[in-house]
């Protein structure tokens, strides 16, 4: 599975995007990229996943770039209770025997009142 | 969504004992399982893939023996940290693709286990 490299930490004030990038310069041609967020002491969530195209569910948008070589994960309005680390992966599409998820160091993101 | 839990969602235990931890799936059948080890202010870490009916694939470089996983029915998954000493203390997680929904490339993670060991 190709490398993510995201930021350690970032700060958004309450009510405002948040704007979480991440770099996936070595992606190929069938990895999706898939966010995830762990609040403290829970298990991880699925948030969105994409292919090339922009993505939007009820959670959150996926930005990815023409080349899909980064990509931005934005919370439009975000609130106290976004507070979590948030794991950007590269992975094929989800498939028998290929479920397997790879978290990288992710990123702290600290929802300020 | 579908739901996982586990149980217990914490444990203390003595150097020595052995520790087990359920994971379950709760509306929906889960052929395969995954569980991961956290450690304070780390990621998640892969441990093994649980497998219905079959034998479990472990990461490199962690000990089978040590940690004994069963997945009898398809709904349930056990972990059993055999012998648990001090570096054994970790957060535990499982998680299960829900193959037979429209949700498939979503995961579902269990809330988690913290174990303390003493």
């Amino acid at each position: 599975d190709a490398k993510t490299t995201q930021p350690p930490s970032m700060d958004c004030a309450e009510g405002r995007a948040a704007n979480l990038p991440c770099n996936h310069s070595t992606i190929s041609g069938n990895e999706y990229v898939y966010w995830y967020r762990q609040i403290h002491s829970q298990g991880p969530q699925y948030i969105i996943h994409g292919l090339k195209n922009n993505e939007t569910n009820e959670m959150a948008s996926l930005i990815i770039t023409e080349d899909r070589k980064s990509s931005t994960l934005i919370l439009p309005h975000a609130t106290l209770r976004d507070t979590a680390v948030y794991y950007c992966i590269v992975r094929e599409a989800a498939h028998f025997g290929n479920e397997k998820l790879t978290f990288g160091t992710g990123t702290r993101l600290t929802i300020i009142p | 969504g579908a739901v996982v839990s586990q149980h217990p969602s914490r444990v203390i235990c003595k150097s020595g004992t052995s520790v087990k931890i359920e994971c379950r799936s709760l509306d929906f059948q889960a052929t395969t399982m995954f569980w991961y080890r956290q450690f304070p202010k780390q990621s998640l870490m892969l441990m093994a893939t649980s497998n219905e009916g079959s034998k479990a694939t472990y990461e490199q470089g962690v000990e089978k023996d040590k940690f004994l996983i069963n997945h009898a029915s398809l709904t349930l998954s056990t972990l059993t940290v055999t012998s648990a000493h001090p570096e054994d203390s970790s957060f535990y997680i499982c998680s299960a693709p829900d193959r037979g929904s429209s949700s498939y490339n979503e995961q579902f993670f269990g809330p988690g286990t913290r174990l303390t060991v003493l």
